[in-house]
């Protein structure tokens, strides 16, 4: 089964930019989605397609991949932006979605 | 705007059968992949199975003899089964649609196994 790796945590002060990385072999060959996740909601998505924003989603996200790694880039941080983040994609092998561990974004 | 709307029971006891229904708005049924997604308190999200428009169906294999998922296209809605719980299935349940990623999530659905 297709494994996406990502780091548990990542803080940053607002303002800054976030760059949450989700890692797999050849990711890049596969199409990339991101879900946010904010405390007792449901996950939303803000990013398909590597670097689509679905309607609604601020500039501020964006996203990115090359090589083994997908990046999904918050700039400009806000408080706002607290939450957990998800990356998948569709593992054709499997036939069915794949998540990463989710990472968890702290604005200090 | 399309909305998803899981229903179900709150409380399962343990050896029974939990059956969640999600209730599809604003678009058919009769397209793309229609699925259900669990999370454990304070874990991540698990795929646990997709039924697709056509009926075809798939399953997490580390839960697929206890599983079953159905679609019910003259009610816009699709179903969860999950056989002789345990303590282990307690989570939110989503119900979810694939299209352009995971693009339409109902709100969530907590399940309790408890006696």
């Amino acid at each position: 089964s297709y494994v996406l790796t990502q780091p548990p945590s990542l803080s940053v002060a607002p303002g800054e930019t976030a760059r949450i990385p989700c890692g797999a072999s050849n990711i890049e060959t596969k199409s990339v989605h991101w879900c946010q996740q904010k405390p007792g909601q449901a996950p939303m998505l803000v990013i398909h397609y590597d670097s689509g924003r679905p309607s609604g989603i601020p500039e501020r996200f964006s996203g990115s991949s090359s090589g083994n790694t997908a990046t999904l880039t918050i700039s400009r941080v806000e408080a706002g932006d607290e939450a957990d983040y998800y990356c998948h994609v569709w593992d054709s092998s499997g036939d069915h979605p794949v998540f990463g561990g989710g990472t968890r974004l702290t604005v200090l | 705007q399309m909305q998803l709307q899981e229903s179900g029971p709150g409380l399962v006891k343990p050896s029974e059968t939990l059956s969640l229904i999600c209730s599809v708005s604003g678009d058919s049924i009769s397209s793309y992949y229609w699925n259900w997604i669990r999370q454990p308190p304070g874990k991540g999200l698990e795929w646990i199975g997709y039924v697709s428009h056509s009926g075809h169906t798939n399953y997490n294999p580390s839960l697929k003899s206890r599983v079953a998922i159905s679609l019910d296209t003259s009610k816009n809605q699709f179903s969860l089964s999950l056989t002789s719980v345990t303590a282990a299935d307690t989570a939110v349940y989503y119900c979810a649609r694939y299209k352009d990623g995971l693009d339409y999530w109902g709100q969530g659905s907590p399940v309790t196994v408890s006696s």
